[in-house]
């Protein structure tokens, strides 16, 4: 079974500019989640979805940050405009359905390095 | 006071040791609990879920739940180097929403 699949593994830009990252998760896992993770931090949940429907988004820094999931499979994460405070692993992950009682399998991630 | 709390170590424990990794959480209604480890430059994977006060045991690993302590821990026997990673505390908090601690850095020597 492939596991989650994310682009690119490494990103460097410039403050100000933006960036986009992209998950396809496992197949026939409904719920998809992105997290943040700042070195020496755990994750930190940023958006998840059910299908293609927001689930939780409290913690996505609106003004900058926004996500899609369209037809419910792949999803992209964008930033626009980047600050040096978002240079952080970020983890795209699935699971079945319910994170409470079905395993969360994590992708490799993407390292944003913000100059 | 935080969601998810753990120390941040390092832990350092000889090869063959008990390793014991402690967590403590502020929701009193949380059900569900993870322990992930993660290696260094990889991601977390999933090790231990608990759902009940108690024990649960698999393999060298066995989780600890007090709910009444709003505590939960992992211990893992008869460490080995290959267990040098940090192990992430996640507890579910909210609407099926998973907060993860800081981790703790264990450390196996040989």
């Amino acid at each position: 079974e492939a596991g989650v699949a994310q682009s690119p593994r490494y990103k460097i830009i410039e403050k100000r500019q933006s960036v986009a990252f992209w998950c396809n998760p496992i197949s026939g896992h409904a719920t998809l989640y992105w997290y943040q993770q700042i070195l020496g931090q755990g994750p930190k949940l940023l958006i998840q979805f059910q299908n293609n429907g927001v689930v939780d988004d409290s913690q996505l820094p609106k003004d900058r940050f926004s996500a899609e999931r369209l037809k419910g499979v792949d999803s992209t994460l964008k930033i626009q405009p980047a600050k040096l405070e978002d240079s952080a692993v970020y983890l795209c992950a699935s699971s079945l359905v319910h994170p409470s009682t079905d395993t969360q399998y994590f992708g490799p991630g993407t390292r944003l390095t913000v100059l | 006071q935080k969601e998810v709390e753990q120390n941040s170590g390092p832990l350092s424990v000889p090869e063959g040791a008990i390793a014991s990794l402690n967590c403590t959480y502020s929701d009193r209604g949380s059900q569900s609990f993870f322990w992930y480890r993660q290696y260094s430059g990889k991601s977390p994977e999933l090790i231990m879920s608990i759902y009940s006060n108690g024990d649960k045991e698999d393999g060298r690993f066995t989780a600890q739940l007090n709910k009444a302590s709003q505590y939960v821990s992992l211990l893992i026997r008869d460490s080995q180097p290959s267990d040098s990673a940090t192990y992430l505390c996640a507890v579910e908090t909210g609407f099926q929403k998973l907060v993860f601690g800081t981790g703790t850095r264990l450390l196996v020597s040989p």
